[in-house]
């Protein structure tokens, strides 16, 4: 069945250092691939999106690649703010063809938390 | 767009009780999801209905817990009875079903404590 693998965390960073946060998928077919995020006490918002090979999705300075040959979608950001402290979870959504089509796979969140 | 509705925000109740969750989803969503989010199991699906109908219920812990949507306006998630280890946040998501790329909105979430 479909599966998502992120890197795991605790991640800490300092302000405006460079963000990276992997991503690995397993699925038949072409999913489309998100990533959310989560903060504290809150429930999760999309954060980008990409539906196929090759498309970068991108939101708030975030980016991510669909990465077919290495079915990868690293979540990145050149400078992180401390506003940015969140947990962060990698999702696939299978295709139509798929019998997970509608149905959401998360990865296990990673928690980044940034100081000043 | 009020977004996914969910209440109550909080709930505390002793072991034993039934407890009823409540979510409305966002008008002319037809996919709906039930999740559990724990510091140690992480984001678990516990079922999804399609049209209001229950598609894939195999997340459901056991039979303690149902799910039912009546109409495509509501759904209720009910435990009964509730035990310590329920105790979680528990979301609900809507979706457009038949819409490639679509991702979910989240409701804000019903955090339970059972004591």
């Amino acid at each position: 069945g479909d599966s998502v693998t992120q890197m795991e965390g605790p991640v800490t960073l300092s302000e405006e250092a460079f963000l990276t946060i992997n991503c690995t998928y397993t699925a038949t077919g072409y999913p489309s691939l998100f990533w959310y995020v989560q903060y504290p006490g809150e429930g999760l918002q999309l954060l980008l999106k990409a539906t196929k090979a090759d498309d970068k999705g991108s939101n708030k300075g975030f980016e991510a690649t669909y990465r077919k040959e290495t079915t990868s979608f690293h979540l990145e950001k050149g400078s992180v703010q401390v506003s940015d402290s969140a947990v962060y979870f990698c999702a696939l959504r299978g295709d139509a063809g798929g019998t997970s089509y509608g149905k959401l796979t998360f990865g296990q969140g990673t928690i980044l938390t940034v100081h000043p | 767009d009020a977004g996914v509705i969910q209440s109550p925000r909080h709930e505390v109740t002793e072991m034993g009780q039934e407890v009823t969750l409540r979510c409305k989803p966002i008008s002319g969503h037809n996919s709906l999801f039930w999740y559990r989010q724990t510091m140690m199991r992480g984001l678990e699906l516990l079922i999804y209905f399609n049209n209001n109908v229950p598609i894939d219920d195999s997340g459901m812990p056991e039979d303690r817990f149902s799910a039912k949507m009546p109409n495509a306006s509501f759904s209720t998630l009910k435990i009964q009875p509730s035990e310590p280890r329920d105790s979680a946040v528990y979301f609900c998501a809507s979706s457009f079903r038949r819409v490639q790329g679509r991702g979910y909105t989240f409701g804000s979430g019903t955090r339970l404590t059972v004591v």
